[in-house]
C-alpha cells in the first residue's frame, strides 16, 4: 500500500494566518491527491482534487489551495478563518488501495 | 443534487455480519464507482472498497477476506457486508461516490456508527 504521511499532526495558528499542510506519499503518484475537509461528527468535505490549486472543488473556499505531484504534495490555507477549524485529509486514488493520510488538526 | 443515505444495525455481535445499504438519490447511478469509506472513533479515514454500477468490485486488501460490496440498479442502492467482525471494526461508514471528473469523494454520506460489541 502507499503510505501518505502528512504533516503536523496538529497545529495551532490565529486567525489570518497562513496554513500549510504537507503530505508525502511513499512513491510517485503523480497528481492523483485530493484534500479533504472533516468537522466533527460530518462527513469530509472534498476541497481539492489532481493536487492542484486549479482544482478547487465547486464551493470551496479560494483561500484554499494545493500544489506538488510525484511523492511531495501541500495544502495552504492563505488566511485562516475560524470556520477552518477542522482535520484536514490527503487522499492518494492513483494505485489501489487508495489511502489517506492521517490528519492533521487545525485550531485557533 | 446527489445525496447518499447509508442504513443498518449500528449495533453488531462479534462474530457476525455487518450489513450496510447505501441509497442514492438525485444524479446518475451509471457511469461511477460507488465506494464505502470507514473511520473509527477518533481516528483516521480507511477505504474498503468500491462497486462499479456494473457489478466489478474493488476491495482493500487489508479486508478482502471478509468484504462483499453489492450494487442494486434498479434500488439506485449499494451494499457493503462484512463478516466476522471484531471490536477492531467497530467505526462510522461512510459510502460516497467520486466527482464528475476525479476520482476525489465529492459525494458522501452522513456516516452511520456501527459497534462491535456483545
Amino acid at each position: 500500500d502507499i503510505q501518505m504521511t502528512q504533516s503536523p499532526s496538529s497545529l495551532s495558528a490565529s486567525v489570518g494566518d497562513r496554513v500549510t499542510i504537507t503530505c508525502q506519499a511513499s512513491q510517485d503518484i503523480n497528481v492523483y491527491l485530493s484534500w479533504y475537509q472533516q468537522k466533527p461528527g460530518k462527513a469530509p468535505n472534498l476541497l481539492i482534487y489532481d493536487a492542484d490549486a486549479s482544482n478547487l472543488e465547486t464551493g470551496a473556499p479560494s483561500r484554499f489551495s494545493g500544489s506538488g505531484s510525484g511523492t511531495y504534495f501541500t495544502f495552504t490555507i492563505s488566511s485562516l478563518q475560524p470556520e477552518d477549524v477542522a482535520t484536514y485529509y490527503c487522499q492518494q486514488y492513483d494505485i489501489l488501495p487508495r489511502t489517506f493520510g492521517q490528519g492533521t488538526k487545525v485550531e485557533i | 443534487q446527489v445525496q447518499l443515505r447509508e442504513s443498518g444495525p449500528g449495533l453488531v455481535k462479534p462474530s457476525e455480519t455487518l450489513s450496510l445499504t447505501c441509497s442514492v438519490s438525485g444524479g446518475s447511478f451509471s457511469t461511477y464507482y460507488w465506494t464505502w469509506i470507514r473511520q473509527p472513533p477518533g481516528k483516521g479515514l480507511e477505504w474498503i472498497g468500491d462497486v462499479y454500477y456494473r457489478g466489478s468490485t474493488t476491495y482493500n486488501p487489508s479486508l478482502k477476506s471478509r468484504v462483499t460490496i453489492s450494487v442494486d440498479m434498479s434500488k439506485k442502492q449499494f451494499s457493503l457486508k462484512m463478516n466476522s467482525v471484531t471490536a477492531a471494526d467497530t467505526a462510522v461508514y461512510f459510502c460516497a461516490r467520486q466527482s464528475a471528473y476525479s476520482y476525489g469523494y465529492a459525494y458522501w454520506g452522513q456516516g452511520t456508527l456501527v459497534t462491535v460489541s456483545s
